[in-house]
């Protein structure tokens, strides 16, 4: 069974720019998340898509950040502007969704640097 | 809110020595608790899950968590540590079990095994 897909693998930028960020889920797995996981820390959700419709987007700095799952497929996550602070490693993962007793799987994520 | 918390950023053992990596958490029903792995590079791969009934869980490689809810801790353990075991690990809390698995993470614990 394939992964969590993930690409690019690291991205270098200069602040102010714009980068995106884009997610393959595992086969079937209709709840995709997106998390950010700052150097030294543990992650933090940014955003739960459930099919194509936004679960939960409370951490989200929607005046900088976007994401968005269009046929609740793949997912894109957008930076526009980048700021240094942004520099991090975005990790998006996948799950059944609302199906108790059941996990999420991780890509190997996505990291960037702001510079 | 809930939240999880790992007490040791870092702890070094000797290959063949026990471990117990720490973490609390609070949250005011029922947790459905998971340790998961970080190698470097790498996204995270879960160690094992807590959702409901015997209190000491088996995971993957070897390891063990015990759910103690009079000291709302999920402490994980393994017998004698091998040089694979190096990583960052991090306990996590399901934020919401009624909408996917989102999760909120600790700090992370940052394990060294000497030789």
């Amino acid at each position: 069974e394939a992964g969590v897909a993930q690409s690019p693998r690291y991205k270098i930028i200069e602040k102010r720019q714009s980068v995106a960020f884009w997610c393959n889920p595992i086969s079937g797995h209709a709840t995709l998340y997106w998390y950010q996981q700052i150097l030294g820390q543990g992650p933090k959700l940014l955003i739960q898509f459930q099919n194509n419709g936004v679960v939960d987007d409370s951490q989200l700095p929607k005046d900088r950040f976007s994401a968005e799952r269009l046929k609740g497929v793949d997912s894109t996550l957008k930076i526009q502007p980048a700021k240094l602070e942004d520099s991090a490693v975005y990790l998006c993962a996948s799950s059944l969704g609302w199906v108790t007793n059941t996990e999420a799987f991780f890509g190997q994520g996505t990291r960037l640097t702001v510079v | 809110a809930q939240s999880v918390t790992q007490p040791d950023i870092h702890i070094t053992v000797s290959e063949g020595a026990s471990l117990e990596l720490r973490c609390n958490y609070s949250y005011g029903a029922t947790p459905y608790l998971f340790w998961y792995v970080q190698s470097p590079g790498q996204g995270l791969q879960l160690l094992l899950k807590y959702f409901s009934g015997d209190t000491l869980v088996q995971g993957i490689k070897g390891f063990e968590a015990e759910f103690k809810r009079s000291q709302s801790s999920f402490n994980l353990r393994k017998p004698s540590v091998h040089w694979s075991d190096a990583a960052e690990y991090f306990c996590a809390v399901e934020s919401r079990p009624d909408a996917g698995n989102m999760l909120t993470f600790g700090g992370g614990t940052r394990l060294m095994v000497k030789p």
